[in-house]
């Protein structure tokens, strides 16, 4: 099975930078995903890595260490926009798994 | 990208009834995925439903419950049967996108209370 630990919330201002960590467990593993979920909102896709290393998407950037099963989601120049949940999932075998998400709430 | 919809947005309903929910896709593809979300929790798979054969099933959910019909390439429905509370959640579809499974679009979701 798949296990996929991240911080429950994270609470930041306007303009500062926020990182959510996300570690997991997998029985196998094809890469890391990223959702952003707006309350009352759908699920959307933000990024993804089946490489190690860094994949920037503009102010939003995601790493990946498969060595350390680990992966983080890095939110630059947070906006008031930006408060939401966020999810990191894995991929097998067509299906996501996903995390318990964090919830990001950006201050004035 | 693809343009998802569902219906209904929302309802509530009394334990014991079905609900099915329709969910519709602006274009062909070959595997949707019906998940559920209770409140303030993370995204649970319920079903993978692929045109023309069984819906594969994952661990704790079962066809008597959770029926699913994907008549064709656009167009997929997930029946929550014998309702009760615990049922109450939000239910939603989603289909991979052309890059792969890790990049998948959501319908808006239906959101289930029962009474």
């Amino acid at each position: 099975g798949q296990s996929l630990e991240q911080p429950s919330e994270v609470t930041a201002v306007e303009g500062a930078i926020v990182q959510i960590n996300c570690t997991y467990q997998t029985s196998g593993f094809y890469g890391l995903s990223w959702y952003q979920q707006h309350d009352g909102g759908a699920p959307t896709f933000l990024s993804y890595n089946a490489l190690d290393g860094l994949e920037e998407t503009g102010r939003f950037s995601s790493f990946l260490s498969r060595s350390d099963s680990y992966g983080y989601l890095l939110l630059q120049e947070l906006q008031m926009k930006d408060s939401a949940s966020y999810f990191c999932a894995v991929s097998l075998d067509y299906k996501l798994s996903f995390g318990a998400g964090t919830t990001v709430t950006v201050r004035a | 990208s693809a343009v998802i919809s569902q219906k209904p947005s929302r309802d509530i309903c009394q334990r014991g009834t079905s609900l099915t929910i329709q969910c519709q896709v602006d274009s062909q593809v070959t595997m949707m995925f019906w998940y559920r979300q209770q409140p303030g929790q993370s995204l649970t798979l319920i079903a993978t439903a692929n045109q023309g054969s069984e819906a594969t099933y994952e661990s704790g959910f079962v066809i008597d419950k959770f029926p699913i019909s994907r008549p064709n390439l656009t167009f997929s429905t997930l029946t929550v049967s014998n309702m009760s509370p615990e049922d109450s959640s939000i239910y939603l579809c989603s289909v991979m996108g052309l890059a792969g499974e890790y990049e998948q679009y959501f319908g808006p979701g239906t959101r289930l209370t029962v009474t």
